[in-house]
């Protein structure tokens, strides 16, 4: 079975640390892996995705295919990033199906 | 502007009055899907559709149902809500493994 593990309901930092959200994935082929982030009461918005290696805001996140782990960094946090942040796979096997983590929200302290 | 739109945004009704939560999408996708959101529990898939007349249950499909007659359209179904069915609901579309793209969700309230 597909399935995306997010362990961290809740995270806080302090605005200027580091910040890592994990991503844990089950998935038997190659995946397609994303990260979602949702500012309050709005709509979730791709925020990167693993084909793309690029850095959005910031934040970067590396596909661990021995550790089935694709996590979010971020080396200095800001207060805007506070937001709900989901972890989702695209499975090829099963017509590209999306599959999300439960979430983590993420609050900078300033 | 490429875009998913649900209607109604916010809604209150009474148990086991039929209800319907529209979604569109003007991209041509053929993957389109419902998710709920609910404090603690984070996204969970309700249904989807790979493509027109194709429909699965997703892992939380129990009082809902759904339907896809045209591509661009993907209604959610509500036959007799009751009030665990209180939520956050979303609607997305893609096309085969590109990103999701969210309308701006629609807020039930089952009284």
């Amino acid at each position: 079975a597909q399935r995306v593990t997010q362990p961290e309901k809740l995270l806080s930092v302090f605005k200027g640390a580091p910040v890592e959200l994990k991503c844990n994935y089950s998935y038997s082929g190659s995946p397609e892996l994303f990260w979602y982030v949702q500012y309050s009461r709005q709509r979730l918005q791709l925020l990167l995705r693993h084909i793309s290696r690029e850095s959005i805001k910031g934040f970067t996140a590396d596909l661990n295919k021995g550790e089935t782990s694709f996590h979010l960094k971020k080396p200095f946090a800001q207060e805007e990033d506070s937001a709900m942040y989901y972890c989702a796979l695209s499975a090829a096997n099963t017509g590209n199906q999306f599959y999300f983590g439960t979430g983590t929200s993420l609050t900078v302290i300033p | 502007e490429a875009q998913v739109t649900q209607n109604p945004r916010y809604l209150i009704t009474v148990t086991g009055k039929k209800l319907t939560v529209t979604c569109s999408q003007n991209m041509n996708h053929e993957y389109m899907s419902w998710y709920r959101q609910d404090p603690g529990l984070g996204l969970r898939q309700i249904y989807y559709s790979m493509n027109v007349e194709v429909t699965d249950k997703g892992d939380v499909p129990e009082g809902y149902k759904v339907s896809r007659k045209e591509k661009r359209n993907f209604p959610l179904i509500l036959e007799s809500p009751s009030p665990n069915q209180t939520s956050l609901y979303f609607c997305a579309s893609s096309q085969a493994g590109q990103p999701q793209h969210f309308g701006d969700g629609t807020r039930l309230s089952i009284l």
